[in-house]
């Protein structure tokens, strides 16, 4: 697509509850990344899918955080039962290459978590 | 440990005028640094960049100087409009061509809000 695509763009979930965000990243781009943002805070790195290499999870902040991505392009971002401090903004970027800086970013989904 | 520090988190500007918006570093391998802006309900796009050996980079209204000695960039924006309201994000990054878990460091944010 022209873009990166971010699903859904809004979701409210109750708290131990399990949600998927869904990102599609511009096609042909080999570096996807996904980040979240709380309020007032900025963005914090979450994980980094590079082609076939393993991803970098340092970033996940517990073990009920997990992500996939496909065949190289959509990537799932999975919250085990949800807890109120992961209610943020979750954006996914996606670069041509890993050493492009110029990141595109999705509009985001905004989590709340109830 | 912030790596990269925008320490205000906001800044009010007359429109016309100019905004300079401020970030500090501690990463001293740091080569390459970028601005981002964002508006409300969707993501950062890229702005603009500077290369560690460059101390100047202008694009239209916007321009980034860096300063090594004192780890510092800076965002000009001349002269401010309205539409410029926005949160505007520092990111700086080690050039590492063949390190395939190479990454930006991200800043927290200032958000400029500019007065009619």
């Amino acid at each position: 697509g022209a873009g990166v695509s971010q699903s859904p763009s809004n979701k409210v979930t109750e708290k131990g509850k399990d949600v998927e965000l869904r990102c599609d990243p511009i096609s042909g781009h080999t570096a996807l990344y996904w980040y979240r943002q709380s309020l007032g805070q900025g963005l914090e790195f979450l994980i980094y899918f590079q082609g076939n290499s393993a991803p970098d999870k340092s970033g996940l902040p517990s073990d009920r955080f997990s992500a996939e991505r496909t065949g190289g392009s959509v990537s799932t971002l999975t919250i085990q039962r949800t807890q109120q401090e992961d209610s943020a903004v979750y954006l996914c970027a996606s670069s041509l290459i890993p050493q492009n800086e110029r990141y595109t970013f999705g509009s985001g989904t905004r989590l709340t978590v109830v | 440990d912030q790596q990269v520090k925008q320490n205000s988190p906001s800044l009010s500007v007359q429109e016309g005028r100019i905004s300079i918006l401020n970030c500090d570093y501690t990463n001293s391998m740091f080569d390459y640094f970028l601005w981002y802006k964002k508006y409300p309900a969707e993501g950062p796009t890229f702005l603009i960049s500077i290369s560690s050996i460059k101390d100047k980079n202008e694009d239209g209204r916007f321009t980034v100087f860096l300063n090594k000695s004192a780890k510092h960039l800076s965002l000009h924006i001349v002269p401010s409009q309205p539409g410029d309201s926005a949160v505007y994000f520092c990111a700086a990054s080690v050039s590492r061509p063949t390190d395939s878990n190479y990454q930006l460091i991200w800043g927290a944010g200032t958000k400029l809000i500019i007065k009619p």
